[in-house]
């Protein structure tokens, strides 16, 4: 079964500064997605940014970037400028490809918190 | 479009009663998922249905729970004679296809008590 860490509990950073969030995983596939959603306070799972493991180019979103070692089955998520609406639950996220089963495994997530 | 609707929001129920999650998924949608969130832990697999067929249910208890996804309607978690550590937030995600494709839309889930 495949198994996901996020071994940072709780990361604080200062506004406008850059905080990088760690993930690993463990899997012995060689095709699958990786993830990072985002719950703030209302509860709402929010996707934050994609990966597909056969894609070696790491995926960007605005702000957020992902530094992606598939070796190393490590996939962390940088997020530069940091802003006050970005204080929430961070979970990392694994998904085989293919069909069939189709459910993610989450990490226990990171608490993140942003200091004006 | 309204997104994935779950209701109710928050559930309270007293140990050995019945307790009935509601998701209405994304238009168009016809795959949808159930996760469960413990405190302080990240969302659990529990189901994967599709339109009036369950796909997997791996992560659902062998008891007490029960998952359906009918032709006309939304999908109901049904989870009979609940006891305190069925007491959670209840998540329902919703696809256009393969999730991890098409993109998976979570609602804000159902906070289930039980007093």
């Amino acid at each position: 079964a495949q198994t996901v860490t996020q071994s940072q509990p709780e990361m604080s950073v200062q506004e406008a500064e850059t905080v990088t969030l760690s993930c690993t995983y463990d899997t012995s596939e060689s095709d699958y997605y990786l993830f990072w959603y985002k719950q703030p306070p209302s509860r709402q799972m929010i996707l934050v940014i994609r990966q597909e493991a056969y894609k070696q180019q790491n995926a960007t979103e605005n702000r957020f970037s992902v530094n992606f070692q598939k070796a190393a089955k490590s996939f962390s998520l940088k997020i530069s400028d940091s802003q006050l609406g970005d204080a929430a639950m961070y979970f990392c996220a694994y998904k085989n490809s293919g069909g069939g089963a189709d459910g993610l495994t989450f990490g226990k997530g990171t608490h993140l918190i942003i200091q004006p | 479009n309204a997104g994935v609707m779950q209701n109710p929001r928050h559930l309270v129920r007293r140990r050995g009663q019945e307790a009935r999650l509601r998701c209405s998924p994304m238009k168009g949608h016809s795959h949808v998922y159930w996760y469960r969130q413990l405190p302080e832990e990240g969302l659990k697999f529990m189901v994967y249905l599709q339109k009036e067929n369950i796909i997997d249910e791996s992560g659902m208890p062998k008891e007490r729970f029960s998952a359906e996804f009918p032709k006309e309607g939304p999908s109901i978690l049904r989870i009979q004679q609940v006891v305190r550590g069925d007491s959670a937030a209840y998540f329902c995600a919703s696809s256009h296809g393969e999730g991890a494709r098409y993109g998976y839309t979570f609602g804000s889930g159902t906070r289930l008590t039980v007093v």
